[in-house]
């Protein structure tokens, strides 16, 4: 079945930076595009980047916008987000998600916690 | 951006009642909405997509209805598992945007 497994949460100073990963496994990764979504404590949930199955096409929440790059390697089935110039307002737990067909999330990883303090 | 209201924001029933949660939209969306379900410390869990259809493994308890900017999330008659955080979202347009969430308590 469906896995996806984040890593590489922690804690980052303000200004910092941070990269994700997800391990996919159970589908056929390279046919996908993947999406992450966040949710800060006690919030609701942001979508935050989505990527093409090729990584032709990128598209990113404007909160995010020029601060993270979204990325993948098909050959190790790894979905990635590098999370630069971080703030206090990106603590969050980070979830990758496997789209259906279309852009409904409808497998999700545990989430990686991502702390951004001082 | 799109913007998705949920209301209310906690809703108090008894298991076997029947629950009503909303969504609603700033502008159209047509049927591009889905429902989720999020338990304490648990990844959401998808239910509803299109506005209608059920994910695989979901009860038919749940039901979703509406299309434009009016929607609603409906379970027939609440078991003790129900009771989470509901999210709608919608996938009309980029950027992909959430409701803030509706709290289903046990009354």
């Amino acid at each position: 079945q469906v896995q996806l497994v984040e890593s590489g949460g922690g804690v980052v100073q303000p200004g910092g930076s941070l990269r994700l990963s997800c391990t996919a496994s159970g589908f056929t990764f390279r046919s996908y595009g993947m999406h992450w979504v966040r949710q800060a404590p006690g919030k609701g949930l942001e979508w935050v980047a989505h990527v093409w199955y090729d990584e032709t096409t990128k598209y990113y929440a404007d909160s995010v916008e020029g601060r993270f790059i979204i990325s993948r390697e098909n050959s190790k089935n790894m979905l990635y987000l590098q999370m630069n110039s971080l703030t206090a307002e990106d603590t969050a737990v980070y979830y990758c998600a496997k789209p259906l067909a279309t852009n409904y999330f409808e497998s999700w990883g545990q989430g990686a916690l991502v702390t951004v303090s001082s | 951006e799109i913007v998705l209201t949920q209301s209310p924001a906690t809703l108090s029933l008894s298991p076997g009642e029947r629950a009503s949660l909303s969504c609603r939209a700033s502008q159209s969306v047509g049927s591009h909405l889905a429902w989720y379900q999020q338990k304490p410390g648990q990844a959401p869990r998808l239910l509803i997509y299109d506005a209608f259809n059920r994910a695989t493994g979901i009860p038919a308890r749940f039901s979703g209805s509406g299309s434009g900017t009016d929607f609603t999330l409906t379970i027939s008659s609440l078991e003790p598992e129900d009771f989470a955080v509901y999210h709608c979202q919608q996938r009309r347009e980029w950027p992909i945007t959430f409701g803030q969430g509706t709290r289903l308590e046990i009354k």
